[in-house]
């Protein structure tokens, strides 16, 4: 167990929907990341956010927001969603904004259908 | 950008042979390394990680790899397997020293068999 949770732990939905899917940080950390996981695309980088504010972009779509709340922890909303945005959606934390190890969640398994 | 490649997209061992796992990047500045492994229908752990200093690391779980800068690898061994190492296994990279998101590699999946 990391200490990163995330919920829930699957979604289904359909196209052109909204979701929104949560992140709780290890106890002190102050750094969260999103990654997504895919067949097609492997795992990619989206977003990453430190004490509250957006430290870094990877290929995130337009459709796609992210935010850090004052008690750090992250929601990633996905909007208008369609068949290839399925995947798996972790969120990691680390103590700072470093080379601290980036401890992972268990991850939401998203489905569109 | 830096860019990762995983040589081996599936790797099939015997338990208590050794297996090395083959991790190559691209990159125009100095980067930090990590192998990270996937267990089936769990998150990601991190095994070892390379910042600077001694080229070879020592990681969890009996795992190490040796950081090659001249060939640009960072390869991964552990000299015998236990059918508990039945999992994936991602190689990554971060852009030395102030940009942490990871880039990954496609990710290897390593089977040991009886």
């Amino acid at each position: 167990d990391s200490g990163v949770t995330q919920t829930p732990k699957h979604l289904i939905t359909a196209t052109g929907q909204r979701v929104t899917l949560r992140c709780s940080p290890r106890s002190g950390d102050l750094s969260v990341y999103w990654y997504q996981q895919s067949l097609d695309q492997g795992l990619q980088f989206l977003i990453q956010y430190y004490n509250g504010e957006e430290r870094a972009k990877g290929n995130i779509l337009e459709r796609f927001s992210a935010q850090q709340f004052p008690d750090l922890h992250s929601e990633l909303n996905l909007s208008s969603l369609e068949l290839g945005d399925s995947a798996l959606y972790f969120c990691a934390s680390s103590v700072e904004d470093s080379t601290d190890t980036q401890y992972f969640g268990p991850g939401t398994r998203l489905t569109v259908l | 950008a830096q860019s990762v490649t995983q040589l081996d997209s599936q790797v099939p061992v015997f338990e208590e042979a050794p297996v090395e796992l083959r991790c190559n990047y691209s990159s125009s500045v100095s980067v930090y390394l990590f192998w990270y492994v996937q267990y089936p229908n769990q998150g990601l752990q991190l095994l070892l990680k390379y910042l600077s200093g001694s080229t070879l690391v020592k990681g969890i779980n009996g795992f190490e790899a040796e950081f090659n800068k001249s060939q640009t690898s960072f390869h991964l061994r552990k000299p015998s397997v236990h059918i508990s190492d039945t999992a994936e296994y991602f190689c990554a990279v971060s852009r030395a020293p102030n940009d942490y998101k990871l880039s990954f590699g496609a990710g290897t999946t390593v089977t040991v068999r009886a």
